[in-house]
């Protein structure tokens, strides 16, 4: 059963335009959210995270907001550049669970 | 620093050949070690997560199974591939928090089952 759902498989944005991407959870006992990206043929590298006490995390071009009451969150990045198209992935944890769950991915492409 | 390492990159094996992937950790004592897959088109599957040595959790019954014979070594293993264990296999690790994980990933193995 996926609790963390990333409904959008790909997204295409321009260079210098705001990419955004979205994800929702359904385990209301997730109380921790993280961005990963990924490079083809590579593992993953965290990104950025956000904690349930907070509903915001800005980290240069990147910012997360979590909406508890939706369970929904989202990373927008400003302004896109060719070297954020990659997949991206959001994942999940409960305080006290050692694991992270992950959503589908959405690939994002970044045009010139 | 902390880093990962993982191999082979890539892998090609027969149907009902073994398997045997291995990851180690350095900078760090008693990691959280995990094992993900990512198949074709499809998000990340935590197969096996482990706290401990010798201590495996299993998350999806399947045709795999883990080991973890030192405390920063986490070793994949079949003993006959099936065509749908293909896929991109990651090695992570974490620190024992218990909470508000952040994984490192290893680079990953390509595997091909053929």
């Amino acid at each position: 059963d996926q609790q963390v759902k990333q409904n959008s498989p790909s997204l295409s944005v321009q260079e210098g335009r705001i990419s955004i991407l979205n994800c929702d959870y359904t385990n209301s006992m997730f109380d921790y959210f993280l961005w990963y990206k990924k490079y083809p043929a590579e593992g993953p590298t965290f990104l950025i995270s956000i904690s349930s006490i907070k509903d915001k995390n800005e980290d240069g071009r990147f910012t997360v907001f979590l909406n508890k009451s939706a369970k929904h969150l989202s990373l927008h990045i400003v302004p896109s550049q060719p070297g954020d198209s990659a997949v991206y992935f959001c994942a999940a944890s409960a305080h006290g669970d050692y694991k992270l769950s992950f959503g589908a991915g959405t690939t994002v492409t970044v045009r010139a | 620093s902390q880093t990962i390492h993982q191999w082979p990159a890539t892998l090609v094996q027969p149907v009902g050949s073994p398997l045997s992937l291995e990851c180690t950790v350095e900078g760090t004592s008693n990691p959280n070690l995990y094992w993900y897959r990512q198949a074709a088109g499809r998000g990340l599957q935590l197969l096996f997560y482990s706290v401990g040595i010798g201590q495996i959790s299993s998350e999806v019954p399947q045709n795999l199974s883990a080991s973890r014979p030192q405390d920063r070594q986490f070793i994949l293993s079949s003993k006959k591939l099936l065509l749908s264990d293909s896929g991109f296999y990651l090695c992570a690790w974490s620190s024992q928090t218990g909470g508000g994980e952040k994984l490192f990933f290893g680079s990953g193995t390509q595997l091909s089952v053929l």
